[in-house]
């Protein structure tokens, strides 16, 4: 597809439980970003990926969340034991950013997967 | 750290006229960017406009203009001829130039534009 897709679309889950949200990038973007939204609230960043670097994991609220983005291309977010204050929308974004020249990318978004913890 | 603040949850305006949101940052840097962007009932965020803050000049796409004072550190977004697909949520936003904090943006709380027919 032309934009970035993010499944699943909706996702309710028992408090306790794991859960995995998925993002495809635009092909070719070497990076990738989560955030978080939550109810009423801007977005709040997680997690960065560049190309092959480490990953800038300096917004990820808590050890229950992970990330992994694996060939350069899909991620995963990963939410452990999920709690109810978890329970936002989980926004991917990609773009072309270019190592070392600053943050001059464009972000484009994908829709997001809601996330309701009860 | 950086913080980004928009001071009016709502707003609404008449088909065809104009309205102004506004936002206000605080920041000790003096390379940025600053961004609109509309986030519809689908969710997907999408980019409104950006500006450089090393530009003077406000930034435009058609119907859309900014007024950026950098010493006030303000940042208002006017939407001319307004349209009944304009109605969205409305998230300033800031970025770094440089730097680690360059990896992520820093977003207001938003406004929610309703555009009455």
């Amino acid at each position: 597809g032309a934009g970035v897709s993010q499944s699943p679309s909706n996702k309710v889950t028992e408090k306790g439980k794991d859960v995995e949200l998925r993002c495809d990038p635009i092909s070719g973007h070497t990076a990738l970003y989560w955030y978080r939204q939550s109810l009423g609230q801007g977005l709040e960043f997680l997690i960065y990926f560049q190309g092959n670097s480490a990953p800038d994991k300096s917004g990820l609220p808590s050890d229950r969340f992970s990330a992994e983005r694996t060939g350069g291309s899909v991620s995963t977010l990963t939410i452990q034991r999920t709690q109810q204050e978890d329970s936002a929308v989980y926004l991917c974004a990609s773009s072309l950013r270019v190592p070392g020249q600053g943050a001059t990318d464009t972000q484009y978004f994908g829709p997001g997967t809601r996330l309701t913890v009860l | 750290a950086q913080t980004v603040t928009q001071s009016q949850p709502e707003m609404s305006v008449q088909e065809a006229e104009t309205v102004t949101l506004s936002c206000t940052y605080d920041t000790s840097e003096s390379d940025y960017y600053l961004f609109w962007y509309k986030q519809p009932p689908s969710r997907q965020m999408i980019l409104v406009i950006r500006q450089e803050a090393y530009k003077q000049q406000n930034a435009t796409e058609n119907r859309f203009s900014v007024n950026f004072q950098k010493a006030a550190k303000s940042f208002s977004l006017k939407i001319s001829d307004s349209q009944l697909g304009d109605a969205a949520m409305y998230f300033c936003a800031y970025r770094s130039l440089y730097g680690i904090t360059g990896n992520q943006f820093y977003f207001g709380t938003g406004t929610s534009l309703t555009v009455i027919p």
